[in-house]
């Protein structure tokens, strides 16, 4: 298995411009989380989905931030409007579910590194 | 909501030497999970502790939970290079899915 696809890797963006991030999780995983690292913040769940449908979206910082999991192999993240302080490192992670032999353990994409001007 | 503390935030030592981060958490845990980040990448899942007192071994590394599951330690014996970059706790929520909650990570920077 390839592991957990995300892209763009990098991105460079001007403040007020929209934002998608993308990724493909590990095929079979049922959960799919959203973080964000940042020095002042560490890593914090933005988002998670179960079976493409979204459980908890407490972490999602505000209005301009969405997620969608329109299917088992592809979510998004959106940013509309950007602004400077979304710059960061967003990663996506899949893990199995109920019936699985996995621990619990998360799966991270390599992430995407967004800077906002 | 579930607070976790990791200490220290950084940590500088010359190769060789021996190395602990500590995770504490303000409720007791139903299991614990370790990652490592290299500079530059992401985080990489390490070991799962479940059992009160449990203590697991990978090579140089020692994983400890505490008796009373509240809080956890990893302990690198004579440091290297490559164990260069941040450890992060993560604290499970209870009940049958395992969504965690990262502490804020130590950084390690070895010196050669």
């Amino acid at each position: 298995d390839a592991g957990v696809i995300q892209s763009p890797r990098h991105e460079v963006t001007e403040m007020g411009q929209e934002v998608t991030l993308r990724c493909k999780p590990i095929s079979g995983h049922d959960y799919l989380f959203w973080y964000r690292q940042t020095m002042m913040r560490g890593l914090e769940l933005l988002i998670y989905f179960n079976n493409n449908v979204p459980i908890d979206d407490s972490g999602m910082p505000e209005d301009r931030f969405s997620a969608k999991m329109p299917n088992a192999s592809f979510s998004t993240l959106k940013i509309q409007p950007s602004e400077p302080r979304d710059s960061a490192v967003y990663f996506c992670a899949s893990k199995g579910g109920f019936g699985t032999p996995a621990t619990g353990e998360l799966f991270f994409g390599e992430g995407s590194r967004l800077t906002v001007l | 909501g579930q607070q976790v503390m990791q200490i220290p935030q950084y940590q500088h030592v010359q190769e060789g030497e021996d190395f602990t981060t500590y995770c504490n958490s303000s409720t007791t845990l139903s299991n614990i999970q370790w990652y490592k980040q290299r500079p530059g990448g992401h985080p990489v899942f390490l070991i799962q502790l479940v059992k009160s007192g449990e203590v697991k071994k990978q090579k140089r590394l020692t994983f400890q939970f505490g008796e009373a599951k509240k809080n956890s330690s990893l302990h690198i014996t004579a440091t290297q290079t490559t164990d260069v970059g941040t450890y992060f706790c993560a604290l499970g929520t209870s009940g049958g899915s395992y969504i965690p909650t990262f502490g804020r990570g130590t950084s390690l920077i070895v010196h050669p």
